[in-house]
């Protein structure tokens, strides 16, 4: 079985600080890794995948997440927030031929000026 | 290419009402999921489809259904509809070829439900 632990529900930094967005994963395959994006009233975004090559992955408008298998995680981070990073961010874990993705609670990012 | 598109975009329905959800993948994308997104329970699976066929379905009870297809097109439908019900129903394309596992999913807007 499958799932993913976010920790944080809302997660506040200020404009130009690093941001930390924690994913932890539970699988008994090697998993895929996501990171989707949600802005208001808007579906779902990919930021970023692993999928076994780099564990250091690099993905859109500057965020990247390193996976640690001795740790169990994929933490996105960005060296510096942008008013334009609020908004809700989903882990999510899938595996080799998997037809289903389990997604975490999502954290809240707000973004203060 | 146009996006995933998904109507209507608001619903408003009484208690045991039934509901059907319309979804368009991306031209060319055979495959299409289905999530429910609530603030208390995050996203969940409902099912996925892929040329017509259902190949994995969540822990839903069996008032939700879902069908695709030959242009991909997907419904859900929702009977008997309860409080609980009331959600942002999220669809999702992708190819749906080879290891489906790592396919980036592409999301539609979603339709809020909301049942009274």
């Amino acid at each position: 079985a499958q799932s993913v632990t976010q920790l944080g529900s809302h997660v506040s930094v200020s404009e130009g600080a690093l941001v930390l967005l924690r994913c932890n994963y539970s699988s008994s395959v090697p998993p895929y890794l996501f990171w989707y994006v949600q802005y208001p009233n808007q579906g779902l975004q990919l930021l970023l995948k692993y999928t076994s090559a780099a564990t250091l992955v690099k993905g859109i408008n500057g965020f990247e997440a390193e996976f640690k298998k001795s740790e169990t995680s994929f933490h996105l981070t960005k060296p510096s927030a942008h008013m334009s990073d609020a908004a809700e961010y989903f882990c999510a874990v899938s595996h080799i031929g998997g037809f289903k993705t389990i997604f975490g609670a999502g954290t809240r990012l707000f973004v203060k000026a | 290419k146009a996006g995933v598109t998904q109507t209507p975009r608001y619903l408003i329905k009484t208690r045991g009402q039934q509901v059907t959800l319309s979804c368009s993948p991306i031209s060319g994308h055979r495959s299409v999921s289905w999530y429910q997104q609530t603030p208390g329970q995050g996203l969940q699976f409902l099912f996925e489809y892929f040329s017509e066929t259902q190949r994995n379905k969540g822990n839903f009870p069996g008032r939700f259904s879902g069908r695709q297809f030959s242009n991909s097109r997907s419904e859900m439908n929702v009977s008997t509809l309860e409080l609980g019900d009331s959600a942002l129903y999220l669809c999702a394309s992708s190819s749906g070829m080879g290891d489906q596992g790592h396919n980036e999913q592409f999301f539609g807007p979603g339709t809020r439900l909301t049942v009274l």
